[in-house]
């Protein structure tokens, strides 16, 4: 079956613009990460879903971060008046059920200018 | 403190040698979880390996296994017969417990080390 796939792959952008990433999981995972991994870091947690509601957001960095699952399957990563800093590549994970491994996506490598 | 330390940025390895790639983690939980995953050059993040840590055996899995050492609090990854397509960046990462509140299901990783094989 598929994998978790994430959309765009690479995605450059300028200096203030806002931008969505999406992130399609596992068909039938209800819980659903996201993760920001630095150049020469490990991957830092921004958000958990379980189904549509985020359970913890505790890991997003500022309120320019926001992400969505209106439907418990498809997300979004929403950054608004991007940084520099925000520069990073952002993994999606889905597991079948909280606790359980987590699968990845592949991930959007972003680029602000 | 750092919840999840990988104190090897780089290691190196012959072909066919068996490599381990050290890991030490700081909980108060009593439930959790220990992961690691292998990172080739292409990005992706690939599951190697789980321990609970209520497991009393050692986790494997093929040629990867889990040293796990509770009191020490440590989860080294052992590889045996390495061979080149192991050369990647690996990562350790710790779930916390449910108990511990929000933030209960996210894996936390190190900074990880980068496994080269050498034919």
């Amino acid at each position: 079956g598929a994998g978790v796939s994430q959309t765009p792959s690479n995605k450059v952008t300028e200096k203030g613009k806002y931008v969505e990433l999406r992130c399609d999981p596992i068909s039938g995972h209800t819980a659903l990460y996201w993760y920001r991994q630095s150049l020469g870091q490990g991957p830092e947690f921004l958000i958990y879903f379980q189904g549509t509601g985020a359970a913890d957001d505790s890991g997003l960095p500022n309120d320019r971060f926001f992400a969505v699952r209106p439907e418990g399957s498809v997300s979004t990563l929403k950054i608004q008046r991007t940084e520099r800093g925000d520069s990073a590549v952002y993994l999606c994970a889905s597991s079948p059920t909280t606790g359980n491994e987590q699968f990845f996506g592949p991930g959007t490598r972003l680029t602000v200018l | 403190a750092q919840k999840i330390t990988q104190t090897q940025p780089g290691m190196f390895v012959q072909e066919k040698e068996a490599v381990t790639l050290d890991c030490t983690y700081d909980t108060s939980d009593q439930s959790y979880g220990l992961f690691w995953y292998k990172q080739p050059s292409s990005g992706e993040m690939i599951f190697l390996i789980y321990q609970g840590s209520y497991d009393e055996q050692n986790a494997t899995e093929g040629r990867y296994s889990l040293n796990f050492q509770k009191a020490r609090k440590s989860a080294n990854l052992v590889i045996s017969a390495s061979q080149l397509g192991d050369s990647a960046m690996y990562f350790c990462a710790m779930r916390e417990g449910p108990s511990s509140g929000a933030g209960s299901y996210q894996l936390t990783f190190g900074k990880g080390t980068k496994l080269s094989v050498i034919p």
